[in-house]
């Protein structure tokens, strides 16, 4: 069954450094999302992607982050000097039912910024 | 600002019984209504997706809507000690090509053999 991936599972960097987190989505999808989830908060809606552009960010989705779509298969999510309030799950969904919007996630990447 | 609201728990049921969880959204205008499931340190695992008022059952598990309360649920039948985990409700906001989705922050489950 076709599955989204993400990569690494857990990143480790030092407040101030630049990191990327990757997403492959289901090849047949059409939006892809990036999320976060604070531990033991909820989940939070960063960024949504179509048709090569984002369609919708969020407020914490400001001049620190930007996606990118690079290769046709690769989604990702770049974080500019990081912070270390961005320690956080980041997950990566993606759907390709018009209708139904149902949304299926990757397994997550495990940010810690020291 | 759209809100999901659940009752955070514990939710601490028996083995075998039926656990009801319960969600709230503040906005009339959602069309999309969604159950994830999540254990520890993994991510959301969709459970039920429901769009029409009513019931909708898959298996152990049955979602009921109500729009008219702003109001959806997930009942889960003879509950197993694997069940034990958060459920997130999720709700979507469909604008054009707007589909995010806003989260509750979960009922945690405990299911006790």
């Amino acid at each position: 069954e076709p599955e989204v991936t993400q990569t690494p599972s857990h990143q480790v960097t030092q407040m101030g450094q630049e990191v990327i987190l990757r997403c492959v989505p289901i090849s047949n999808h059409l939006y892809f999302y990036w999320y976060r989830q604070i531990l033991g908060q909820k989940v939070e809606f960063l960024v949504s992607f179509y048709n090569n552009e984002i369609s919708e960010k969020s407020e914490i989705f400001d001049d620190q982050f930007s996606v990118e779509r690079p290769d046709g298969s690769n989604f990702t999510l770049k974080i500019r000097s990081t912070k270390l309030e961005d320690s956080a799950m980041y997950f990566c969904a993606s759907t390709g039912e018009v209708r139904t919007d149902t949304q299926y996630f990757g397994p997550g990447t495990r940010l810690t910024v020291l | 600002q759209k809100e999901v609201e659940q009752n955070s728990g514990p939710l601490s049921v028996p083995e075998g019984a039926i656990a009801s969880l319960n969600c709230t959204y503040s906005d009339r205008g959602s069309q999309s209504f969604f159950w994830y499931r999540q254990y520890s340190g993994k991510s959301p695992e969709l459970i039920m997706s429901i769009y029409s008022n009513g019931d909708k059952e898959d298996g152990r598990f049955t979602a009921q809507l109500n729009k008219a309360s702003q109001y959806v649920s997930l009942l889960i039948r003879d509950s197993q000690p694997s069940d034990s985990a958060t459920y997130l409700c999720a709700v979507n906001w469909n604008a054009g090509n707007n589909r995010k989705l806003i989260w509750g922050l979960g009922t945690s489950l405990a299911v006790n053999p």
